[in-house]
Parts: structure tokens; C-alpha cells; sequence
């Protein structure tokens, strides 16, 4: 049972320039997420799914896309990095809304410059 | 502004002393409140939960109260040893969509175990 997978771990990338965050859970949970953590700050959501096919955002979704085609991969599409989108990015998966224990991923360290 | 908020960045305590890190959320609304744990490096854990109908949970050496009241969460970590040394961040579910939820954390409380 590997969890939540995430990668890669670093990344660089220029302004303009686009790229897939991977993220693959092995628990069968429906409930997906994407978070992007600010230094010093706390975790904030991006996307989330609540099953294959379904999609949804969250409080910060600008400047990002993700799919959800199965129940195991939920991939974060940046299309034209920003500066601003400079974080480290987590993915996390939860079996349903009346679970409590998220399962984070090891992070996705971006920087974009 | 953040619906959940955390009052002290760090806390500094002795090793073996007991730890309090606390917490203000503004959604009455919440079903649960959860303490993570983030190692550095790492991505959060989850330490324990209580549901909204609780004032009090206690796992292994971990406390968490509740005061809706004040609408005031707090961790208690008894003894704490240097593997307690990280961020903790407390978080709540809000509804964020058509229905499903999401969790909603604080800016994290930086924990120093002092030997």
C-alpha cells in the first residue's frame, strides 16, 4: 500500500511554461485534493474530486485545471506559470466527507521563475 | 480572511513538559475539527479529530478540547518527546462546492522541543 504518490518532488519551471502534477492513491478513496502551501502559511485548496468524473474547485483554482478519468489518478495541469505560482503543492485523498484521516502525498516543491 | 487561524506561530517548551497549541475557527458550521502534524520536508498527518457535538478526545498522549462557545480548538500534547517537533495545524471541513467538502487549515504552529 503505497498511499498517496505524488510526482515529481522538485520542479523549476520558466514563466509561460506548462506542466502535469501527477498524483496516484492506491485506497480506493473517492474524495481527492489539491492544496498549495505558501511559506510560512497554511494549506490552501485548489481542486477537488469527489469520484471519477467530478470535479470541482476550491478557494484559490486560478491558473490550474486538473481531470479525474479514474479513482486512483488526479493530475494538477498549470497551462502558463506564474511567479506566483511558486509553492509546494500537495495531494491528498480521504475515502468520503464523513471520514476524518486525510492522506497526504510527500509534496510537489514548484518554482517558477 | 482564513476561517481558521492559529494565535501563535511558535511554541518553544522543554522536553517533557506538556505542550497546548491552540486555535480560533470562525465556521459554526463545521462538522470536525482535525489536528495535523507536519514534519519538515513531509506532508501533514493526521493526529486525531473530534466531531462538533464533542468538548473533548484523547488519543495517545494528545488531547484535544473543543469550546464552541469561544469557538476555540486546542491540542494538548503531554510529555512531549524531540519527535513532537514540527508544525501542527488544525483544520476544519467546510463545504467549499456543490455539496462535497473540503478541509480549511490554519497558518500552523511551529513547535521547538528544547532539550
Amino acid at each position: 500500500n503505497a498511499g498517496v504518490t505524488q510526482t515529481p518532488k522538485f520542479r523549476i519551471l520558466k514563466i509561460g511554461q506548462s506542466m502535469t502534477l501527477q498524483c496516484t492513491q492506491d485506497m480506493n478513496h473517492n474524495y481527492m485534493y489539491w492544496y498549495r502551501q505558501d511559506p510560512g502559511m497554511g494549506l490552501k485548496l485548489i481542486y477537488y474530486s469527489v469520484g471519477a468524473g467530478i470535479t470541482d474547485k476550491g478557494e484559490v483554482p486560478n491558473g490550474y485545471n486538473v481531470s479525474r478519468s479514474t479513482t486512483e489518478d488526479f493530475p494538477l495541469r498549470l497551462e502558463l506559470a506564474a511567479p506566483s505560482q511558486t509553492s509546494v503543492y500537495f495531494c491528498a485523498s480521504i475515502w468520503d466527507r464523513t471520514d476524518t484521516e486525510a492522506f497526504f502525498g510527500q509534496g510537489t516543491r514548484l518554482t517558477v521563475v | 480572511g482564513e476561517s481558521v487561524g492559529l494565535h501563535l506561530p511558535t511554541l518553544s517548551v522543554q522536553e517533557g513538559d506538556n505542550s497546548i497549541i491552540n486555535c480560533a475557527y470562525s465556521n459554526s458550521a463545521s462538522d470536525y475539527f482535525i489536528w495535523y502534524k507536519q514534519e519538515s520536508g513531509k506532508g501533514p498527518q493526521f493526529i486525531i479529530d473530534i466531531r462538533s457535538n464533542m468538548d473533548k478526545r484523547q488519543g495517545q498522549r494528545v488531547t484535544v478540547l473543543l469550546n464552541k462557545t469561544v469557538k476555540h480548538l486546542s491540542l494538548q500534547i503531554a510529555a512531549t518527546q524531540p519527535g513532537d517537533s514540527a508544525v501542527y495545524f488544525c483544520a476544519e471541513n467546510v463545504r467549499v462546492g456543490g455539496g462535497a467538502d473540503g478541509l480549511t487549515f490554519g497558518k500552523g504552529t511551529h513547535l521547538i522541543i528544547q532539550p
